[in-house]
């Protein structure tokens, strides 16, 4: 089925480990994204893509890398997991072009770190 | 001030009402889109609107670009339709999303 796979769903770190979470959308969308949700806050950019091989920060980037090595995977790394990142995370996807575009979204990880 | 703001933040309705959730945001956009998201649950993409009206199913939506202000509209409230529903625009030129807070809908059967 198309769409945007994303894994794992759930993961608990202890502070200090490294982690990370995949993503890959079947349908040959340009734009990806990684987003994490906190109660209240609403959905927050961490990192996007816009082609195969460029990444740019979004909103709350420190502590964060990716990789966007092909155009179907976008990868986030934490390096060195933190309390505050303490959340569930989102990957998705935007396409097929500007003039009729729909987001697609992974189903999310619940990241706990302890 | 966030650039998207939704209303009600809370809705609570009874079955089979008409339900209106406001979503007004302040710079020049491409594309606006309507999103829910069930307790626990994944994001689904409802709409995409850059101007005029969309319906699918009881679902209606509808933008003004002069106004800068979208409306999501339920016609006959179900309780399936219990959700987070998240408006998100993209700027002109853009490639980000700037996301509302979302509104919580219940409906009680």
């Amino acid at each position: 089925n198309a769409g945007v796979t994303q894994t794992p769903k759930f993961q608990v770190l202890k502070t200090g480990q490294s982690m990370t979470l995949q993503c890959a959308q079947d349908m040959n969308h340009n734009s990806m994204y990684w987003y994490r949700q906190d109660p209240g806050m609403g959905l927050r950019l961490i990192y996007y893509s816009a082609s195969e091989g460029t990444t740019d920060k979004g909103e709350v980037p420190n502590g964060y890398n990716v990789s966007r090595l092909n155009k179907r995977e976008f990868s986030l790394r934490l390096e060195s997991a933190a309390p505050s990142q303490t959340s569930v995370y989102f990957c998705a996807s935007r396409g097929p072009n500007q003039g009729s575009e729909k987001l697609f979204f992974g189903s999310g990880t619940q990241l706990s770190v302890l | 001030k966030n650039e998207v703001e939704q209303s009600p933040q809370n809705l609570t309705a009874q079955e089979e009402e008409f339900i209106t959730i406001n979503c007004s945001y302040s710079v020049g956009i491409s594309a606006l889109h309507w999103l829910q998201q069930h307790p626990g649950g994944g994001i689904v993409s409802l709409f995409m609107l850059s101007s005029g009206k969309k319906k699918h199913g009881r679902l209606i939506a509808t933008i003004n670009i002069q106004e800068k202000h979208s409306s999501l509209h339920i016609t006959a409230s179900h309780p399936r339709d219990s959700a987070v529903y998240i408006c998100a625009v993209r700027p002109n030129g853009n490639e980000k999303l700037t996301f509302g807070t979302g509104t919580r809908l219940t409906i009680i059967p």
